[in-house]
């Protein structure tokens, strides 16, 4: 099994330009979410999807917007990237929504925005 | 208030020791889910243990234990028999509700041979 993909691994992006994450899981989970993790900052919950055909704000979406394509795909989008979206950005998903469900993690995505 | 309190920028530790990595969490909520996840350099997010707010016991993964002490909101890992490849960061989260998953800000190890 895969587990969780992320694509692409690595990006550079001017200021203004747009692009998508893309993020499968092959683990038939119904949750999925999208960090961004920061030096010194640990991970910060951008979106997530309880489930297929819903989607709700983390801590931080300004500047973002998600799509939960079917129950396999949740992608990530940045309309116009901003040198403060610089970032690695890790999805992830779980088998629900419960306090005790583990959230496993893809291999992240690293953005740089100039 | 923080979540997650990982106050242990670096630690270093001999191979083939133990070594304890603490956490403190804050929540009112009785019901919660605590998580360690490591993060070797190469970047991945891996899990590594769980413990339940209604455990009894603490959890325990092969060589990862989880020192849960519910009355003073802590919730260590204790990484026993230390090798190389334990070198990483590693990271407390806390999940309260279905929406609210907070990380803290990680622990680097170094297994010194």
């Amino acid at each position: 099994n895969a587990g969780v993909t992320q694509t692409p691994k690595f990006q550079v992006l001017k200021t203004g330009q747009s692009m998508t994450l893309q993020c499968a899981q092959d683990m038939n989970h119904n949750s999925m979410y999208w960090y961004r993790q920061d030096p010194g900052m640990g991970l910060r919950l951008i979106y997530y999807s309880a489930s297929e055909g819903t989607t709700d704000k983390g801590e931080v979406p300004n500047g973002y917007n998600v799509s939960r394509l079917n129950k396999r795909e949740f992608s990530l989008r940045l309309e116009s990237a901003a040198p403060s979206q610089t970032s690695v950005y890790f999805c992830a998903s779980s088998e629900g929504t419960s306090v005790w469900e583990t959230q496993y993690f893809g291999p992240g995505t690293r953005l740089l925005v100039l | 208030a923080q979540k997650i309190t990982q106050t242990q920028p670096g630690m270093f530790v001999q191979e083939k020791e133990a070594v304890t990595l603490d956490c403190t969490y804050d929540t009112s909520d009785p019901s919660y889910g605590l998580f360690w996840y490591k993060q070797p350099s190469s970047g991945e997010m891996i899990f590594l243990i769980y413990q339940g707010s209604y455990d009894q016991q603490n959890a325990t993964e092969g060589r990862y234990s989880l020192n849960f002490q519910k009355a003073r909101k802590s919730a260590n890992l204790v990484i026993s028999a230390s090798q190389l490849g334990d070198s990483a960061m590693y990271f407390c989260a806390m999940r309260e509700g279905y929406d609210q998953f907070y990380f803290g800000t990680g622990t680097s190890l170094t297994v010194i041979p």
